[in-house]
């Protein structure tokens, strides 16, 4: 079935360095995109999202870009904070309902 | 303005009981959507439901039911628990016709021994 998923488990980024988390997601009738951070014992927050009629999108601190082409999209976090360190999870919606999510990303940032 | 709100925080429960897991959506909110999320792995939907209708299902089995309340909060229900039950349930609202953006409670660590 359609799924989304990550091509990396794991990264670490000294601090002050920028990080880039990758997601593909294979399903081409997604419209609608959304990265979230989860730390530890706690549920995921919104960072950023975006639309399929974008390519790029930017928040505070953070970039979302979205390549249909190859349905790959990816979040850009400058000058990492320990702040940062967390599990990164790209989510999908199409039908307006339900996010399908990848397994997800764990960032470590090392002070 | 207080957040998506869950109750209890964490539970035990051993096989074959039931559980009952609560969620207050965000101020504002009308939709309410429970995803379960097992160790090292991407919350999994569950349900949604708006108008106090189940309005979407994921691939889960009919002992997973829930229920939204005129207010808008919700329950999740499980029965006769298995061990593979075990898992943080987190609950996601969203504003009146914006159900694509989500917003999550902080989880309830559900424990099956």
């Amino acid at each position: 079935g359609e799924s989304v998923g990550l091509h990396l488990p794991t990264l670490s980024v000294q601090e002050g360095d920028n990080s880039i988390i990758n997601c593909a997601y294979s399903n081409s009738a997604s419209d609608y995109f959304i990265w979230y951070k989860q730390e530890s014992g706690k549920g995921p927050q919104f960072i950023i999202d975006i639309r399929s009629n974008m390519d790029k999108r930017q928040g505070q601190r953070v970039t979302v870009l979205l390549n249909k082409t190859v349905k790959h999209l990816s979040l850009q976090i400058a000058a990492t904070q320990p702040g940062d360190s967390a599990v990164y999870f790209c989510a999908e919606n199409w039908g307006n309902e339900k996010l399908t999510f990848g397994t997800g990303t764990r960032l470590t940032i090392i002070p | 303005d207080a957040g998506v709100t869950q109750s209890p925080t964490h539970l035990i429960k051993t096989r074959g009981q039931q559980v009952t897991l609560r969620c207050s959506p965000k101020s504002g909110h009308d939709t309410v959507s429970w995803y379960q999320q097992a160790l090292g792995q991407g919350p999994q939907f569950i349900f949604q439901y708006y108008e106090e209708e189940e309005r979407q299902r994921g691939n889960f089995p009919d002992r997973f039911s829930g229920h939204q309340f005129p207010n808008y909060s919700s329950e999740l229900n499980v029965n006769a628990l298995l061990l593979g039950d075990s898992a943080l349930y987190l609950c996601a609202s969203s504003q009146p016709l914006r159900t694509d953006t989500q917003y999550f409670g902080p989880g309830t660590r559900l424990t099956v021994l």
